[in-house]
């Protein structure tokens, strides 16, 4: 059973407009949740995580908002670069910090055009 | 550079054949981690280790694979007789302390082809 999902395999964003990636889990007991980015032919790179204990977290143009209650969480980027065109997984642990083995999403391809 | 890294990037290999492949984690950093990822899927958590303490495994890790981490720093994930099923991207990572947080960083992952 897909205990972390990401029912976008794809997403295209114009440029400068905002990019919303949503996940989805089931498993009550995950507690810190974390997106990665990653390029073809290379290891997922860690963008932003969330603990439980928060709704939000913002680091420059990447947003992660939680919601518990929905078992839902979203990352926002604005506004949209060409760069940031790559697959985005969304990851969570069960340990506090993201410590013990993740479970991942299968991911979202977001395409950004020009 | 500093980041974790794996060798060989790619292997090819026939069916039945035992292969071997090595993580290098961020030097400080005392918890390594082993993924597989296939096709179309997230990476799937296969074991990690605290140091050269094997700690956890998950059920996907089955009896033709071992992972050693012998003095605490590399480590080795062994698949015995291969089957066309191995053939995906094994990426290892290891846990310590980023810019804002502590999370796992991934190395480049080695694709194994089992033909």
């Amino acid at each position: 059973d897909q205990q972390v999902k990401q029912n976008s395999p794809s997403l295209s964003v114009q440029e400068g407009r905002i990019s919303i990636l949503n996940c989805d889990y089931t498993n009550s007991m995950f507690d810190y949740f974390l997106w990665y980015k990653k390029y073809p032919a290379e290891g997922p790179t860690f963008l932003i995580s969330i603990s439980s204990i928060k709704d939000k977290n913002e680091d420059g143009r990447f947003t992660v908002f939680l919601n518990k209650s929905a078992k839902h969480l979203s990352l926002h980027i604005v506004p949209s670069q060409p760069g940031d065109s790559a697959v985005y997984f969304c990851a969570a642990s069960a340990t506090g910090g993201g410590a013990d083995g993740l479970t991942f999403g299968k991911g979202t391809h977001l395409i950004i055009q020009p | 550079d500093t980041g974790v890294s794996q060798d060989p990037r790619h292997k090819i290999t026939k069916r039945g054949q035992n292969v071997t492949f090595r993580c290098d984690p961020i030097s400080e950093h005392n918890r390594l981690y082993w993924y597989r990822q296939t096709l179309g899927q997230g990476p799937e958590f296969l074991t990690y280790f605290q140091n050269e303490a094997q700690l956890e495994k998950s059920r996907l890790l089955s009896d033709r694979f071992s992972a050693e981490r012998p003095k605490g720093s590399f480590s080795t994930l062994e698949i015995q007789r291969t089957e066309q099923g191995d053939s995906a991207m094994y990426l290892c990572a290891s846990f310590g302390q980023g810019e804002n947080t502590d999370t796992q960083y991934f190395g480049p992952g080695t694709r194994l082809t089992v033909l």
